[in-house]
């Protein structure tokens, strides 16, 4: 049972355009969330989060929006780069007893950017 | 500044054997965590350990266990390899539990 959902395995977009990308959960417990960008042969790396008492985040070119009566968010890429084709995974912090807290991430969406 | 590091990069195991995948924290981290990574799926959460004791754990068989050392770093430990067990191995570490993670490069172990 998929906790964290993305449905959209891969997307294409141009240079310069927008990249939306899509990721929606069904644990109302989870209290913030992630994105991480992946290239092949390395480990996932840290883009941005949010927590689950805000509706936007922005960082640079990337922002994230929250919204949690859908239990959906989506990260906005503007505008879009070569560079940022990679797969990008959604993440969901997920708190347990004595301190644990475990992500929970969903399959992925490969982002290709083209020139 | 050394980012986490896990070794080996790479490993060839048979059916049955046992494996130890290892990992380095950025300094002054405390925590560790491990998953696992199948070719198409995203990462899954199988160990957390904070201060040397574990505090969290994934839904994987008992042939799946972990330590930490006093400086922290990690070891995983699969036994009885199983050809499903084949992935990428990932070892992330943060400052304290819900700070954040930065994940390691990772360990392909293929199962054969």
């Amino acid at each position: 049972d998929q906790q964290v959902k993305q449905n959209s395995p891969s997307l294409s977009v141009q240079e310069g355009r927008i990249s939306i990308l899509n990721c929606d959960y069904t644990n109302s417990m989870f209290d913030y969330f992630l994105w991480y960008k992946k290239y092949p042969a390395e480990g996932p790396t840290f883009l941005i989060s949010i927590s689950s008492i805000k509706d936007k985040n922005e960082d640079g070119r990337f922002t994230v929006f929250l919204n949690k009566s859908a239990k959906h968010l989506s990260l906005h890429i503007v505008p879009s780069q070569p560079g940022d084709s990679a797969v990008y995974f959604c993440a969901a912090s997920e708190r347990g007893k004595g301190g644990s807290e475990k992500l929970v991430f969903g399959k992925g969406t490969k982002l290709t950017v083209n020139p | 500044d050394a980012g986490v590091t896990q070794s080996p990069t790479h490993l060839i195991k048979t059916r049955g054997q046992h494996v130890t995948l290892r990992c380095s924290p950025i300094s002054g981290h405390k925590s560790v965590s491990w998953y696992q990574q199948v070719l198409g799926q995203g990462p899954q959460f199988i160990f957390q350990y904070y201060e040397k004791e574990e505090r969290g754990r994934g839904n994987f068989p008992d042939r799946f266990s972990a330590r930490q050392f006093p400086n922290y770093s990690s070891e995983l430990n699969v036994n009885a390899l199983l050809l499903g067990d084949s992935a990428l191995y990932l070892c992330a570490s943060s400052s304290w539990t819900g700070s954040g993670y930065t994940f390691g490069s990772g360990t392909r172990l293929t199962v054969v």
